[in-house]
C-alpha cells in the first residue's frame, strides 16, 4: 500500500524558510512525479508545484516563483519542498500528493497527510 | 493563474441531485479534458473521485458522475447520502504543465 509520510508541524517568524519533507514508500519512487498542495486555514486547496523524483525537473506555480525550491533524494525516497521569506499569508497545511501514471496521469492518487505551517511572530 | 470558479456551496436532500459546477477559460479547463474532482472532508486529505473529466477511480461510487462542456466541468451526486457532506474541489490542467484547483464548494445534506 502506497504511504506518503510528512515531517512534523513548523512554527516559523516572518521571513524565516521552512523545509517540509515527504518519505514515500511501498512503490517506485521516481516512477511518479510528486506535487505539493497547500490549504490556509478555513480556505481551498491551492497548487504549488511539481518534482518530477527521477530527473529532478520542477515547475513552479507563478505565484511561487523565485520563493520554493523543490528537491528530491532517491537514495531514501524523499521529495521536499522548501519556502523562503515566510509571510503569516503562508500559515497552512501543506500537502504533498503523487501523481498517477496511465489513466491517472495528471491526477492524484495519494496524499500525505499534511504537514501545519506556521508563521508568527 | 486564477482559481477555477465554483458556487461555495450546495445542498440537497437525502435521495435528491445535486450539480458542482467548475467554471475556467479556454487557457485551463476549455482547452484540456484533464479536469479531475477531488472530495476533502474536515481534517482529512483530499480524495480523488472523478479523472479525465467524466471517469471514476475504482472503488469510487458510481452515483459520482462528471462531464464538460466548453470551459466549465461540472459533478453530480445522485442519491445524495449524508456520507457525501463534505468539500469538493475541481482541479485543472492549465498549459505549460502546470494546474489550477477551483475555488470549493461546501455540499451539505439537508
Amino acid at each position: 500500500q502506497v504511504h506518503l509520510v510528512q515531517s512534523g508541524a513548523e512554527v516559523k517568524t516572518p521571513g524565516a524558510s521552512v523545509k517540509v519533507s515527504c518519505k514515500a514508500s511501498a512503490y517506485t519512487f521516481t516512477g511518479h512525479y510528486m506535487h505539493w498542495v497547500r490549504q490556509a486555514p478555513g480556505q481551498g486547496l491551492e497548487w504549488m508545484g511539481w518534482i518530477s523524483p527521477n530527473s529532478g525537473a520542477t515547475k513552479y506555480a507563478q505565484k511561487f516563483q523565485g520563493r520554493v525550491t523543490m528537491t528530491r533524494d532517491t537514495s531514501i525516497t524523499t521529495a521536499y519542498m522548501e519556502l523562503t521569506r515566510l509571510t503569516s499569508d503562508d500559515t497552512a497545511l501543506y500537502y504533498c500528493a503523487r501523481e498517477g501514471t496511465g489513466d491517472l496521469q495528471n491526477y492524484f492518487d495519494d496524499w500525505g497527510q499534511g504537514t501545519l505551517v506556521t508563521v508568527s511572530s | 493563474q486564477s482559481a477555477l470558479t465554483q458556487p461555495a456551496s450546495v445542498s440537497g436532500s437525502p435521495g435528491q441531485s445535486i450539480t458542482i459546477s467548475c467554471t475556467g477559460t479556454s487557457s485551463d479547463l476549455g482547452n484540456y479534458n484533464r479536469v479531475s474532482w477531488y472530495q476533502q472532508y474536515p481534517g482529512k486529505a483530499p480524495k480523488l473521485v472523478i479523472y479525465e473529466a467524466n471517469k471514476r477511480p475504482s472503488g469510487v461510487s458510481t452515483r459520482f458522475s462528471g462531464s464538460k462542456s466548453g470551459n466549465t466541468a461540472s459533478l453530480t451526486i445522485s442519491g445524495l447520502q449524508a456520507e457525501d457532506e463534505a468539500d469538493y474541489y475541481c482541479f485543472s490542467y492549465a498549459a505549460i504543465s502546470t494546474y489550477v484547483f477551483g475555488t470549493g464548494t461546501k455540499v451539505t445534506v439537508l
